[in-house]
């Protein structure tokens, strides 16, 4: 078993939509969780990070952790074509280092 | 502000050939870290250093790959002797002490032919 696994896709929605992308986990020790978006032939770009269980929101994202099921989620609320991309999901059991661990991304495509 | 900044964006060389990847950190940033991105894989840390310092290295493999980070200039990332399977992307990413808030590079993306 992989210590993050993401479904990979593609996902395919219309725009406007909500999205959900999710990953799960197996290393309880994980605290600090984030999500990053790639866009094809970038660097991931940090859209949101959180620590230990609960939700966060920053305008159309909103990213819930839930520690006992070793389930993360990330929400984009109004999709638009410009979320197409690839989304990873990374987690860490310190806040030191950066030896985060990424999932393998989902690829999301949001049609006009 | 210039954000983190890599190159070259893309490299080409033969198997045996050195590789050498430079990363420069955002103004301010003095936390530098190395990932390496597979075709349909997840980004796996490489290595994590701070100015004339390696600090974790746990991802690196334990030969032909090292890296630095000098007290003037970028930080580089060498491979020696380059094979077929060293062909990835390679992403840079820098912070400040907040260290979960890093921000990546374009990569360089390395092919061995």
């Amino acid at each position: 078993q992989k210590e993050v696994e993401q479904d990979p896709g593609p996902l395919s929605v219309p725009e406007g939509a909500i999205v959900s992308l999710n990953c799960t986990y197996s290393n309880s020790a994980f605290q600090y969780f984030m999500w990053y978006r790639q866009y094809s032939r970038k660097g991931p770009e940090l859209l949101m990070y959180t620590y230990s269980s609960g939700n966060k929101e920053d305008g159309r994202f909103t990213a819930q952790v839930d520690k006992s099921s070793k389930y993360i989620s990330l929400f984009i609320r109004d999709s638009q074509p410009s979320d197409s991309a690839t989304y990873l999901c990374a987690m860490s059991a310190t806040n030191y280092g950066q030896n985060f661990v990424f999932g393998p991304g989902t690829r999301l495509s949001v049609l006009p | 502000n210039a954000g983190v900044m890599q190159n070259p964006r893309h490299l080409v060389r033969r198997r045996g050939q050195e590789a050498r990847l430079r990363c420069s950190p955002m103004k301010g940033h003095s936390h530098v870290y190395w990932y390496r991105q597979l075709p349909e894989e997840g980004l796996k840390f490489m290595v994590y250093l701070q100015k004339e310092n390696i600090i974790d290295e746990s991802g690196m493999p334990k030969e032909r790959f090292s890296a630095e980070f000098p007290k003037e200039g970028p930080s580089i990332l060498r491979i020696q002797q380059v094979v077929r399977g060293d062909s990835a992307a390679y992403f840079c990413a820098s912070s400040s002490e907040n260290r979960a808030q890093a921000f990546f590079g374009q990569g360089t993306r390395l092919t061995v032919v």
